[in-house]
């Protein structure tokens, strides 16, 4: 079976601290896609990432950056010098051959960054 | 970038009335969209798949009749909440993918339906 795990329910930091969400997975499937999505108080959900799981090289954009360790099962994701327009919620998720490419969703982890 | 525009965003009824909720790509054809329902402070629970040009797939526990998908084109699905009750009340959003399988959904902004 395939299942998410964000284990953080929420966090709160102070602006300009880095901060990283974590995100553990599990799945029987050798390709696999992990993404993050981010969920801002107005309520849409806007996609940051897709990895698929042949590509381990970690990912940098900005201040977003994502580790991917296939040995851990874990794809965190790192927000450096942290705003507070980074406050919402984010979704890690999977998808794969067994849920037939439907998303697996993690519970969310809720950032909250103070000024 | 791809775009899903989804109307209303938020919408009021009394109890018994339906609502309907339109999903619409914007610029790219999806053959399959999805509508999530998400309780606060939840994650998203699929509720359906949609299908252009056929019945929608309906997750285990959803009630079919009581949620009625219709996916008419390539760029529309909409979602119509049946003699709608208070527990109803959610947020309903809509999503596509642009690609094949294994592309990322984009979503829509969301429904907040309020039913009083």
């Amino acid at each position: 079976a395939q299942k998410v795990t964000q284990a953080q329910t929420e966090i709160s930091v102070v602006e300009k601290e880095d901060v990283t969400l974590d995100c553990v997975y599990e799945t029987r499937d050798t390709t696999y896609y992990l993404f993050w999505y981010k969920q801002p108080p107005s309520g849409e959900l806007v996609f940051l990432i897709r990895r698929n799981s042949f590509d381990e090289q970690n990912e940098i954009s900005g201040r977003y950056s994502w580790n991917f360790q296939k040995s851990t099962s874990s794809f965190n994701f790192t927000i450096t010098a942290s705003q507070v327009v980074d406050s919402a919620v984010y979704f890690c998720a999977l998808s794969g051959g067994d849920s037939n490419y439907q998303l697996i969703w993690g519970a969310g982890t809720k950032l909250i960054i103070k000024p | 970038g791809a775009v899903v525009s989804q109307h209303p965003s938020w919408v009021i009824c009394k109890s018994g009335t339906s609502v309907k909720i339109e999903c619409r790509s914007l610029d790219f054809q999806a053959t399959t969209m999805f509508w999530y329902r998400q309780f606060p402070k939840q994650s998203l629970m699929l509720m359906a798949t949609s299908n252009e040009g056929s019945k929608a797939t309906y997750e285990q526990g959803v009630e079919k009749d009581k949620f009625l998908i219709n996916h008419a084109s390539l760029t529309l699905s909409t979602l119509t909440v049946t003699s709608a009750h208070p527990e109803d009340s959610s947020f309903y959003i809509c999503s596509a993918r642009r690609g094949p399988i294994n592309s990322p959904l984009h979503f829509g902004n969301g429904t907040r339906l309020t039913v009083t």
